[in-house]
């Protein structure tokens, strides 16, 4: 069965930390996998990322995969309080059909 | 740019009474997924069509049942609503052979 387990569950840092998120994931055929940020309404789409070893990088936002170890990791510098959120990882689950497996969620509070 | 549409926004109902939601996709995108997500969960899958033909199917009551029309926007039609069926419905757009999933605003549905 395809599964995205997701770590820390939650976390709490200051303004000005760097945060790291970790996504682990078991799939049968794996294509991607994929980053949003949930803020109390739709999650927004960060990155998807299909190679391994190529990182991904918005601003402060950036993103590895390692299909050898199946996990993904995404980074967060220098910390703000909007970056405050739920941050899902998913991948879209074995077959053609595209629909998305989504981990737990880390949810990130950054204090002032 | 233009983003997924979803409505109504809220929608409050009585138990056993009928609900129609809709989702308008992003203009030229061919998919269309629903997805509830209830407190504290992640999202999770319920249909999805591609080219106005159901493609997949996860968890969804038989009560509940979708389409995809030929402007491909697509409506979720929930009956006999239950308690539980209170949370979160998201609709998200692809375009063909992609996998990243733009979801919409959603809409929060409470049963009383």
């Amino acid at each position: 069965e395809d599964k995205v387990v997701q770590s820390p569950l939650s976390l709490v840092v200051h303004e000005g930390d760097t945060v790291t998120l970790n996504c682990s994931y078991e799939v049968t055929n794996f294509r991607s996998l994929l980053w949003y940020k949930q803020e109390k309404k739709a999650p927004t789409f960060l990155f998807m990322l299909t190679s391994s070893g190529i990182e991904k990088k918005s601003g402060r936002l950036s993103s590895i995969l390692d299909k050898k170890e199946l996990f993904s990791i995404l980074n967060i510098t220098a910390t703000q309080t909007g970056d405050s959120a739920v941050y899902l990882c998913a991948v879209p689950c074995s077959g053609n059909t595209g629909k998305l497996i989504f981990g737990q969620g880390t949810t990130l509070q950054v204090k002032p | 740019a233009a983003g997924v549409i979803q409505s109504p926004r809220h929608l409050i109902k009585e138990k056993r009474e009928t609900a129609t939601l809709k989702c308008y996709p992003i203009p030229r995108h061919d998919t269309v997924y629903w997805y509830q997500q209830g407190p504290g969960q992640d999202p999770q899958f319920l249909i999805s069509f591609y080219e106005k033909m159901q493609s997949d199917k996860g968890s969804i009551p038989d009560r509940f049942s979708a389409q995809q029309f030929s402007d491909y926007h697509s409506e979720l039609n929930m009956s006999s609503l239950e308690l539980g069926d209170s949370a979160l419905y998201f609709c998200a757009s692809s375009e063909e052979n992609t996998d990243t999933q733009y979801f919409g605003p959603g809409t929060r549905l409470t049963v009383l």
